[in-house]
């Protein structure tokens, strides 16, 4: 069984751009969720989808968003890049509530 | 708050020796409890999970965890450390549908 793929693995944008991150769960896992990792700040949570439906958003500005898809994949969309946007963003699926979360590779992003 | 507590920002251990990585957590309820490691520029591999029952439980590449209550701990234990376990470690919790809630890690560096 395929794990969680996240593309692209490294991105480097400039301030002001915005960026597009894909997430494709494992098959049959209809909850996704994106986490931000930067050396700072620890794993901070940005939201949760379900069923193409945000179930849980975290702490963070408006200019990050989500959706998912009827497949269950999942984007998350970063508006108005920062330079403090650049970070590790991991993605993680699981299959129901009240089960464990698997982990993508992450997507390196690097703001310049 | 809830939160998610690793007191050890960096343990070194020589290979052979064991090792106990620690992980206190605050909650209005018991939540579930899981042990992540992440390699260098990688993404999270979950080790462990404690959902209820049998307090100690036992993960992937030798390593075994044990809740308890009295003290909201869920440490991590391995008997004998190799060096391809240098990495770092970080225990989560979560509730539900809610986010996990990360600690700040524990980075593993083990000598030959």
């Amino acid at each position: 069984k395929a794990g969680v793929t996240q593309t692209p693995r490294y991105l480097i944008k400039t301030r002001g751009q915005q960026v597009t991150l894909s997430c494709s769960p494992i098959s049959g896992h209809r909850s996704v969720s994106w986490y931000q990792q930067t050396p700072g700040q620890g794993l901070q949570f940005l939201f949760e989808y379900f069923s193409e439906t945000q179930r849980n958003k975290g702490n963070f500005p408006g200019r990050f968003s989500g959706r998912q898809f009827s497949n269950s994949r999942s984007e998350m969309n970063v508006s108005t890049l920062e330079l403090g946007d650049s970070a590790l963003y991991l993605c993680a699926s699981k299959q129901g509530t009240n089960t464990e979360a698997f982990f993508g590779q992450g997507t390196r992003l690097t703001v310049v | 708050a809830q939160s998610v507590t690793q007191p050890d920002i960096h343990i070194t251990v020589s290979e052979g020796a064991s090792l106990e990585l620690r992980c206190n957590y605050s909650y209005g309820a018991t939540p579930y409890l899981f042990w992540y490691v992440q390699s260098p520029g990688q993404g999270l591999q979950l080790l462990l999970k404690y959902f209820s029952g049998d307090t100690l439980v036992q993960g992937i590449k030798g390593f075994e965890a044990e809740f308890k209550r009295s003290q909201s701990s869920f440490n991590l234990r391995k008997p004998s450390v190799h060096w391809s376990d240098a990495a770092e470690y970080f225990c989560a919790g979560g509730l539900g549908t809610d986010k996990l809630i990360f600690g700040t890690g524990t980075r593993l560096q083990v000598f030959p």
